[in-house]
């Protein structure tokens, strides 16, 4: 089955190591986007990539950066990982070619997450 | 700043009957609107999307879109146990670049 995985699942680390996140995807989709999850604050937008030349900030960028290495993999990174990003992280993919008309669908399709813990 | 808006819950209902899920948004050009269900300590799944005023039914779910109003809701009829998790509410903004945004979800508990 067309899939999204993401590496590692698990992650504990200690203030100030540099961390990377990792996320390949089969389903073909040529939009990848990184996420990160925190108790009553739902699901914020760190990165976006539309397509391998292109990357994008989203709302909480300060502290990450990413590389888009191929069209299927998109990498997230923690240059001086700090207690307050721990978090759940999840990686997602959309198709920009699916669409009605002159609405773009962006149906994004996400990974199983990996749960990161800074000491 | 654009917003999606769900209560946080947790909303009971008993098994067989219907849970109703809604979220309502800021923008009245929006033109995307998803609802992804997560269990605890899992990742999303989309479970529905629609994109025209009215509703649009798959199996037991049924999504509402009024653009009107700038609401959409979640029902989910013969409310089953394995239905127990946080709803999410996305909404893809106009002008937002092919972005979404994310409600912080509803906690739906079905009961025995």
């Amino acid at each position: 089955d067309a899939d999204v995985t993401q590496t590692p699942r698990n992650r504990i680390t200690k203030t100030g190591k540099r961390i990377m996140l990792e996320c390949s995807q089969t389903k073909g989709h040529d939009r990848m986007y990184w996420y990160r999850q925190d108790p009553g604050l739902g699901l914020r937008l760190i990165y976006y990539s539309f397509d391998v030349k292109d990357i994008n900030k989203g709302e909480i960028s300060d502290g990450y950066s990413v590389s888009r290495q191929a069209q299927a993999k998109f990498s997230l990174s923690l240059e001086s990982a700090i207690p307050n990003q721990t978090a759940l992280y999840f990686c997602a993919t959309s198709d920009s070619s699916a669409s009605g008309g002159p609405i773009s669908y962006n149906e994004q399709f996400f990974g199983p997450g990996t749960r990161l813990t800074v000491l | 700043q654009k917003e999606v808006e769900q209560n946080s819950g947790p909303l009971s209902v008993p098994e067989g009957a219907i849970a109703s899920l809604n979220c309502t948004y800021s923008d009245r050009g929006s033109q995307s609107f998803f609802w992804y269900r997560q269990y605890s300590g899992k990742s999303p799944e989309l479970i529905m999307s629609i994109y025209s005023n009215g509703d649009k039914e798959d199996g037991r779910f049924t999504a509402q879109l009024n653009k009107a109003s700038q609401y959409v809701s979640l029902l989910i009829r013969d409310s089953q146990p394995s239905d127990s998790a946080t709803y999410l509410c996305a909404v893809k903004f106009q002008g937002g670049g092919n972005k979404l945004t994310f409600g912080t979800g509803t906690q739906l508990k079905v009961e025995l």
